[in-house]
């Protein structure tokens, strides 16, 4: 079964542009949630998305936003990119987010730079 | 509100020697636990994981036992290999009235393994 997969790997914006990132999860996961890793401030979660709607959110501006499609594929998508939003965008899938003993996997991340 | 807390890195190590990276945990009721590994340039790959108290996860030689009386889930391995050098980060899941809930990880540990 295919790991979950994220697209682009790599991306470069400037100040003040607007990204999107993808994220295709586990076949048969529904649920989808995103992580920012950042060398100052660790692993924080942003938000988590199921059955096309956002269950869970973290503690981001309203800059930082996603939506799930109904083949369960992910998008966040960030406006207005500040220098600190600089970092690994991770995105990680399960297949029931209901029971906390449930796995999330790890996609390989998306490495953000702004200039 | 949950929080976990890691030992600080970095820890460097000569092949087979034993490995111990301590993670304790505050949560109001009872998580699950995880220890996910995040190799240079990669994602997180789950490593183990401890749903219940006293139980014991394990994966390749790494073991961690679901301490409640001691709100801990240290990491041990009796003869790290070179191939072990990672990232290491504990993590707990809480979800206190059934919906989605997030993973909360503490700041990882940089393990460096010398041949």
């Amino acid at each position: 079964k295919a790991g979950v997969t994220q697209t682009p790997r790599y991306l470069i914006k400037t100040r003040g542009q607007q990204v999107t990132l993808s994220c295709s999860p586990i076949s048969g996961h529904r649920s989808v949630s995103w992580y920012q890793q950042t060398p100052g401030q660790g692993l924080q979660f942003l938000f988590e998305y199921f059955s096309e709607t956002q269950r869970n959110k973290g503690n981001f501006p309203g800059r930082f936003s996603g939506r799930q499609f109904s083949n369960s594929r992910s998008e966040m998508n960030v406006s207005t990119l500040e220098l600190g939003d600089s970092a690994l965008y991770l995105c990680a899938s399960s297949s029931n987010p209901i029971w906390t003993e449930e796995t999330q996997y790890f996609g390989p991340g998306t490495r953000l730079l702004v200039l | 509100g949950n929080s976990v807390t890691q030992m600080e890195g970095p820890v460097t190590l000569s092949e087979e020697a034993f490995l111990t990276i301590n993670c304790t945990y505050t949560a109001t009721g009872y998580p699950s636990l995880f220890w996910y590994v995040q190799y240079p340039g990669e994602g997180l790959q789950l490593l183990l994981k401890a749903t219940k108290a006293d139980d014991k996860g394990s994966n390749k030689g790494f073991e961690a036992t679901y301490r409640k009386e001691t709100t801990s889930f240290h990491l041990e391995k009796g003869s790290v290999q070179v191939s072990d050098s990672a990232v290491y980060f504990c993590a707990l899941r809480y979800s206190p009235s059934g919906s989605a809930r997030q993973l909360t990880f503490g700041s990882g540990t940089q393990l460096t393994v010398l041949p």
